[in-house]
Order: structure tokens, then C-alpha cells, then sequence
């Protein structure tokens, strides 16, 4: 089956610095979507990408979907200790499977 | 007042006993979804229904069963609880649409099975 896979699992960083999450499926993806856990909270939605190559930005958070609509990627300019959390991005499979996947997620910490 | 709500937030209970966590949404959606979230596994689909005549299993099934009683609710229910489903339980809502639309989560429901 459709199976997403989400690195790096954990990420330290010094505030100030960008982070990057990255996320890859075994096969084409109708969208992906973004969301973002905070320590003891439930995911939140953040942004979903439909379109081969888009790029979409909120703040100092850019998202990328690739050219063949397989790998995805969440990346934060100068981080802060708000971005603390972690970080899932969720594949839909199409094709009248309105199911999402989700991948492992990837846990950012930031040190003041 | 929360869009989707969750009831028990946390549980703890004993191996072998029957558990029922329900979750209710004030937000007019059709499909709604269960999942379980382990440290380092991510959220596993439980269950899904996209209306409430409809069910369906999702990847990790065994030892749960759903009830979906209303259009606004629905329960997961563990029929004999085992210490491995201890974990993070979180219902989710979403619309019908073209594409798979944006999931909004409950709270969350903690349960200890000992």
C-alpha cells in the first residue's frame, strides 16, 4: 500500500537557525498536506499542495511539492521557539481514496 | 466551544475490559476518522466513515470496532483491551470533496491499558 516516509525523525536547533523537513511517498500523490503538532496538542492543519511543482508560503514557512507529485518539503527561515513541535505531512492517494496518509513526522525542538 | 470533541480525554483501564471513546463534531461534516498515535509512529488510520452508513477499516483494524450513530458522532470501541493499545487515540472530521480534503482533529483521548 501508499506508504509516506517522513526525515528526520528529530531536529535540534539554535533559534535563529532554518530547519528543513522532508517527505517522500512510494507513489503519485493527488495532494499533500502539512500539519503541525504542538507538544501535548493535536495536529493542525497548515497548508495543502495540489499542483506538480507549487510553492506556497506563510511567514517564514515555505512549502514545496514536487515536479512528479511524489516528495514534498516544509522549510522555516530562522527559526523560534514557537516552531517548537512536530511536523507531519499527509499524502492523499486520489483516485477516489480520499484517505491521507501520514508520515512519522519529524519532531523540531529549538534552543533559546 | 470545540469544533471536535473527544470523551474520555484520558482513561486508564485493565487488560480485558471493554472500552468505548466517542467523539462528537459540531462542524456539518460527513467523514470522520480515527486514529493512534505512537511515539516515533506517527497517526495510524483506525477507522474511517464517510457518511454514516458507511464504514470502513483502515490500516491497523484488529482489536477495535466503530459505530458511526449519527452524522455528528462517532465511537471506536477496544472489545477486550491489551497493554499494546495503550497510545493517543484522535478522532478526525473532514468534508467530502475532489480532493482529500483538510482533517480537523479532536483533543485527543489517552489511553492506559495495564
Amino acid at each position: 500500500g501508499q506508504q509516506v516516509m517522513q526525515i528526520p525523525q528529530y531536529q535540534h536547533v539554535q533559534e535563529g537557525e532554518d530547519f528543513t523537513t522532508y517527505c517522500n511517498s512510494s507513489t503519485t500523490l493527488s495532494n499533500i498536506q502539512w500539519y503541525k503538532q504542538r507538544p501535548g496538542g493535536h495536529p493542525v492543519f497548515l497548508i495543502q499542495l495540489v499542483k506538480s511543482g507549487e510553492v506556497k508560503k506563510q511567514k517564514r514557512l515555505t512549502f514545496q511539492f514536487g515536479e512528479a507529485k511524489k516528495n514534498s518539503s516544509l522549510h522555516i527561515t530562522a527559526t523560534q521557539t514557537t516552531d517548537v513541535g512536530t511536523y507531519f505531512c499527509a499524502g492523499g492517494a486520489g483516485g477516489g481514496s480520499e484517505k491521507l496518509v501520514f508520515g512519522k513526522g519529524t519532531k523540531l525542538t529549538v534552543n533559546p | 466551544d470545540a469544533d471536535v470533541t473527544q470523551t474520555p480525554r484520558n482513561r486508564i483501564t485493565k487488560t480485558g475490559k471493554r472500552i468505548m471513546l466517542e467523539c462528537s463534531q459540531t462542524k456539518g461534516h460527513d467523514r470522520m476518522y480515527w486514529y493512534r498515535q505512537d511515539p516515533g509512529l506517527g497517526l495510524r488510520l483506525i477507522y474511517y466513515s464517510f457518511d454514516v452508513k458507511d464504514i470502513n477499516k483502515g490500516e491497523i483494524s484488529d482489536g477495535y470496532s466503530v459505530s458511526r450513530q449519527a452524522q455528528a458522532k462517532f465511537s471506536l470501541s477496544l472489545e477486550s483491551a491489551i497493554p499494546n493499545q495503550t497510545a493517543l487515540y484522535f478522532c478526525a472530521t473532514s468534508r467530502s470533496g475532489g480532493y482529500t480534503d483538510t482533517q480537523y482533529f479532536g483533543p485527543g483521548t489517552r489511553l492506559t491499558v495495564l
